[in-house]
Order: C-alpha cells, then structure tokens, then sequence
C-alpha cells in the first residue's frame, strides 16, 4: 500500500523567510507520480506540480521549488522568501501509474503554512 | 482552465436526512472523485467513477453511495446522514494520461457539510 508521511503540521514563519516542507512516500511500484497542491482558506485545492519517478530533475518556478530524491523517498518543496499570500495548507500526494481504471491519489495529511509580516 | 464545480459552499443537515452533494466538470473528463477532508486526516477517498454509471469504492465508502448518469456530473449521496459525517467533501476530476492531461486531479472548491 502506498502511504504519504508530511510529518509537519504546522510551520509559522516570518515573511521573507524561506522555508521547506517535508514530504516522504512510500511505493513498491517503479512508476508513480507525485503532487502538491495548495489549498488556500478558500477550500479548493489548487495545482502546483507534477512529477514522475524517473525525472529526478529539481524544479524551480518562480519562488518555488522541488527537490525529489528517490534515494531517500523525499519530495520536498521549498518556498524562498516567503510571502503572507502563501500561507495555505499545502498536501503532497502520490498516485501509481493504473490504466483502465482511474488510479488515485494517496495525500499526505497537509502542513498549514503560516507566514506573517 | 478546468472548472469543478460543487453546488454548495456550506449545508447544515438533520442527523437521518439524505443529503445529495453535486459536482460538475466542464471539461469531458472521464474520471470524478469525491474525497473527506478531516483534520488531521487529509483526503480521504470515498468513491469514483471511470465513466458515465461506472463507479468503484474508495478507502471508506461506508454509509455513501454515489451516482454518474452524465459524464459531466457525479454526486455523492448520504443516505441517512450521521453526525460523524460532518466534514468537508471535495470533489475532483481527471483526465486522461496523455501529455496535455497529466494524471492531474482538479478540485472543486469543497462543501462543508454539518450533521445536527
């Protein structure tokens, strides 16, 4: 069975500070994929990335970035300097690759980001 | 850009009502979830469907059924609602595995229920 630990549960930090959620998964599949998605105070989870598991490249976008390492079953995100608007619930997810039916998503239980000026 | 739409932000129900939570997608996607979110829990798969009258059981299926008469559309019902099914529901649709679809779940903007 697939799991998804995001031992955090809550970060505060001061704007402009940088900092990194942690995120560690367990498989025995070779191909799956892993999310983040930001949920706001608003409720609906927003998009942020996709990766699968042989593209061990760290992304970057913008102030956000991604670090996965198979090694050590890790998809961590980092935000640099930080604003008041990225404060949100952010969960990490994993899905394994099923055709024929929908394959689903195992999330993480959510780090609550809080980031004040 | 996707939209999920679920028809209410917020209901408050009779403990042994039966409740109906609506969700449409506008983007042909053939795949729908519907998901509890708890604290401390994060989602929970409860059902999806794969296709229009096609649906499967999630992780904790027990006391909701669901319904998919029209690809766009998937509703989760409760049929006799209890109050430890308060929580928030967030719906989900997917498309397909190619290059444009990706696997990516979109998300409705959730409906907190609240059984009395």
């Amino acid at each position: 069975a697939q799991k998804v630990t995001q031992a955090q549960t809550e970060i505060s930090v001061v704007e402009k500070e940088d900092v990194t959620l942690d995120c560690v998964y367990e498989t025995r599949d070779t191909t799956y994929y892993l999310f983040w998605y930001k949920q706001p105070p608003s409720g609906e989870l927003v998009f942020l990335i996709r990766r699968n598991s042989f593209d061990e490249q760290n992304e970057i976008s913008g102030r956000y970035s991604w670090n996965f390492q198979k090694s050590t079953s890790s998809f961590n995100f980092t935000i640099t300097a930080s604003q008041v608007v990225d404060s949100a619930v952010y969960f990490c997810a994993l899905s394994e690759h099923q055709t024929g039916t929908a394959s689903k998503l195992t999330f993480g239980t959510g780090t609550r980001l809080q980031v004040t000026l | 850009d996707v939209k999920v739409t679920q028809s209410s932000r917020y209901l408050v129900k009779r403990t042994g009502e039966k409740v109906f939570l609506e969700c449409v997608q506008d983007m042909d996607h053939e795949n729908m979830f519907w998901y509890r979110q708890d604290p401390g829990l994060g989602l929970r798969l409860i059902y999806f469907s794969y296709d229009v009258k096609m649906k499967e059981k999630g992780d904790i299926p027990e006391g909701y059924s669901v319904s998919r008469e029209k690809k766009e559309r998937f509703s989760l019902i409760l049929e006799s609602a209890s109050t430890n099914q308060t929580s928030m529901y967030l719906c989900a649709s997917r498309g397909g595995w190619g290059a444009e679809a990706k696997n990516i779940q979109y998300f409705g903007a959730g409906t907190r229920l609240s059984v009395l």
